[in-house]
């Protein structure tokens, strides 16, 4: 079936550095993305989405890209603080049963050092 | 808005036993999900509801059991325990935008 990836299963970056993380996606029907932060012992939050008319949307000290050519999204987080240290996965939507299709990748653990 | 609430938080069962996992939203959401997340993979759709009165399988159904006699309440059972049911289990609801908001999940082991 489809499924959602990440590149890099973690990821460490300095304090205040920004971080990049990746995800490829596989099926170009899907039409809604979302990047979750989960943090131990917790449920995932949302973080911020995008839908697949566009490239970009920014949130507070977060972006999201999708790239729609090459099937591949990314979040970037300005200035990491120690708070953002989490796991964080995207997933992807398709059509328009909302939820329904959701395919979640395993995510990526971002670990932030002093 | 208390969002998405579960209980319990930890449970451990004996292999045979059953129990119900709780799930109550409090945004009037229509849309709701029961998932399991193993470690190292991706959240997996158990099952979910449209409606009050509507529920339907997801990618991973066996061994589990769904009611939604409510809006508010989405229960999950499982009726006889099996280790391979070991997993953190999240409930979420959709909003009528598309934003998914997720419980704090319950932590199953069986034994």
């Amino acid at each position: 079936g489809e499924s959602v990836g990440l590149h890099l299963p973690t990821l460490s970056v300095q304090e205040g550095d920004n971080s990049i993380i990746n995800c490829a996606y596989s099926n170009s029907a899907s039409d809604y993305f979302i990047w979750y932060k989960q943090e131990s012992g917790k449920g995932p939050q949302f973080i911020i989405d995008i839908r697949s008319n566009m490239d970009k949307r920014q949130g507070q000290r977060v972006t999201v890209l999708l790239n729609k050519t090459v099937k591949h999204l990314s979040l970037q987080i300005a200035a990491t603080q120690p708070g953002d240290s989490a796991v964080y996965f995207c997933a992807e939507n398709i059509g328009s049963n909302y939820g329904q299709n959701f395919v979640f990748g395993p995510g990526t653990r971002l670990s932030v050092l002093p | 808005n208390a969002g998405v609430t579960q209980t319990p938080k930890f449970r451990i069962l004996k292999i045979g036993q059953s129990m119900t996992l709780q799930c109550t939203q409090d945004m009037n959401h229509n849309y709701m999900y029961w998932y399991r997340q193993d470690p190292g993979m991706g959240l997996k759709l158990i099952y979910y509801s449209v409606g009050a009165g509507i529920t339907d399988k997801g990618e991973v159904p066996n061994g589990y059991n769904v009611s939604r006699s409510t809006t508010e309440d989405f229960p999950l059972r499982l009726e006889l325990a099996a280790p391979s049911q070991t997993s953190v289990y999240f409930c979420a609801s959709i909003s009528p935008t598309g934003r998914q908001y997720f419980g704090p999940g319950t932590r199953l082991t069986v034994l």
